[in-house]
């Protein structure tokens, strides 16, 4: 049972660009969040999907957009990327009808901002 | 409002247990108690969590007291692959998760 995953590992880009982050959730989980973790620091929510829907978000810009597939996938999105947007992304995915569910993440997918 | 308190970093000696404390004075009564550690730019690992009982796995164990402000995490015997930063999360089924800073535990030979 292949867990959470992460394309890309690793991304690059420049300041003002836009990049696409994707995520497949673990086998039969339906809920996707997404987490920004910033170099020495905990990881820091962005926001959740749920049956295609943003469920609930965290104090993250408009800049930051994702959506949620019919087959429970999901993408992040950034805009106008900065300097300060260079971090490891986390995606973690969770069955949100099982009370005290955990939530599992992946590896990650480090972007670097020049 | 930080809503877990811990230790910022712990040392143990490999083959011991280790026991990381945490305060979440705060917690609400529907919240669980749970434990991630982060391995150096991996991506965070579920160790255990709890509600009110205290829990055991393969892993770790967990006791939770009677009040439910604080927990401890225990490793029993622990060794070089248990060094990691150690996070106490409270939360809701389905709700974001707040990090803080975690413990970090470094476990020497």
């Amino acid at each position: 049972d292949a867990g959470v995953t992460q394309s890309p590992t690793h991304l690059i880009k420049t300041r003002g660009q836009q990049v696409t982050l994707r995520c497949s959730p673990k086998s039969g989980h339906d809920t996707v969040s997404w987490y920004q973790q910033a170099l020495g620091q905990g990881p820091q929510f962005i926001f959740q999907y749920y049956e295609e829907e943003e469920r609930q978000r965290g104090n993250f810009p408009d800049r930051f957009s994702g959506h949620q597939f019919p087959n429970y996938s999901s993408e992040l999105n950034v805009n106008a990327l900065l300097l300060g947007d260079s971090a490891l992304y986390l995606c973690a995915s969770s069955l949100l009808d099982r009370d005290g569910y955990e939530q599992y993440f992946g590896p990650g997918t480090r972007l670097t901002v020049t | 409002d930080a809503k877990t308190t811990q230790p910022t970093s712990m040392d143990c000696a490999e083959g011991r247990a280790a026991n990381l404390p945490c305060n979440h004075s705060t917690i609400s009564g529907n919240e669980y108690v749970y434990w991630y550690r982060q391995i150096h730019s991996q991506g965070p690992q579920y160790i255990i969590h709890g509600l009110k009982n205290n829990e055991t796995n393969e892993m770790a164990s967990l006791i939770i007291t009677e009040d439910r402000k604080s927990s401890t995490l225990i490793l029993p015997h622990a060794t070089l692959r248990d060094t990691a930063v150690y996070y106490c999360i409270p939360a809701n089924t389905g709700n974001q998760f707040y990090f803080g800073t975690g413990t970090s535990l470094t476990v020497i030979p």
